[in-house]
């Protein structure tokens, strides 16, 4: 079974700082993971994954994550945030290519200081 | 615009009564899946189809089923309905194997309140 624990259900950050995310994943058999983000009165969105290959991957509006096999870690970061950032993250695992079912952390809230 | 359509978007309802919740799946994807956002459990996997044929079963309760048509529409039947049922349910789908590896996309919820 897979799992993943997001640390901080809140994090604030200011406007033009740095975000990190962290997301700690628990897996028997090699990961894939995921980011996802949900805005207000929407559905998840992919920002980013990986599944295999470069370890540093990169997704949508300027965030990107790194697979840390060795702290079984997979931190969300963005070197500079905007308030459109304002959202709520999850990160997800699954172990199988293919359509196998995600499972999601807890989700964190970024709050974004003007 | 993830091209996963939900009806309906709010749902109000008492309890004991049955609802069903309808997803459209995107064009060409095959898979569809059911999930439950709630405050206290987060996002709780609930069941999946392929090509109408159920795949992976989660924390679904007796109360709730599924179903998949042969047009991969799918319907998610909630019955005697308790006040914990209120949560936000979606669905999302997926392109078929050998595409994006766990890739959703997903619909933009119905939002049930059970009182």
């Amino acid at each position: 079974a897979q799992s993943v624990t997001q640390l901080g259900s809140h994090v604030s950050v200011s406007e033009g700082a740095l975000v990190l995310l962290r997301c700690n994943y628990s897996s028997s058999v090699p990961p894939y993971l995921f980011w996802y983000v949900q805005y207000p009165n929407q559905g998840l969105q992919l920002l980013l994954k990986y599944t295999t290959g470069a370890t540093l991957v990169k997704g949508i509006n300027g965030f990107e994550a790194e697979f840390k096999k060795s702290e079984t870690s997979f931190h969300l970061t963005k070197p500079s945030a905007h308030m459109s950032d304002a959202a709520e993250y999850f990160c997800a695992v699954t172990s199988n290519f293919g359509n196998e079912k995600l499972t999601f952390g807890t989700g964190t809230r970024l709050t974004i200081i003007p | 615009d993830s091209g996963v359509t939900q009806t309906p978007k709010h749902l109000i309802t008492a309890t004991g009564q049955r609802v069903t919740l309808r997803c459209s799946p995107r064009s060409g994807d095959l898979s569809v899946y059911w999930y439950q956002q709630s405050l206290d459990q987060g996002l709780q996997f609930l069941i999946q189809y392929y090509n109408g044929e159920e795949r992976a079963k989660g924390n679904i309760l007796e109360r709730f089923s599924a179903q998949q048509f042969p047009d991969l529409h799918s319907e998610l039947n909630l019955s005697s309905l308790e006040l914990g049922d209120s949560a936000l349910y979606f669905c999302a789908s997926s392109p078929p194997q050998g595409g994006a590896a766990g890739e959703l996309f997903f619909g933009e919820g119905s939002r049930l309140t059970v009182l």
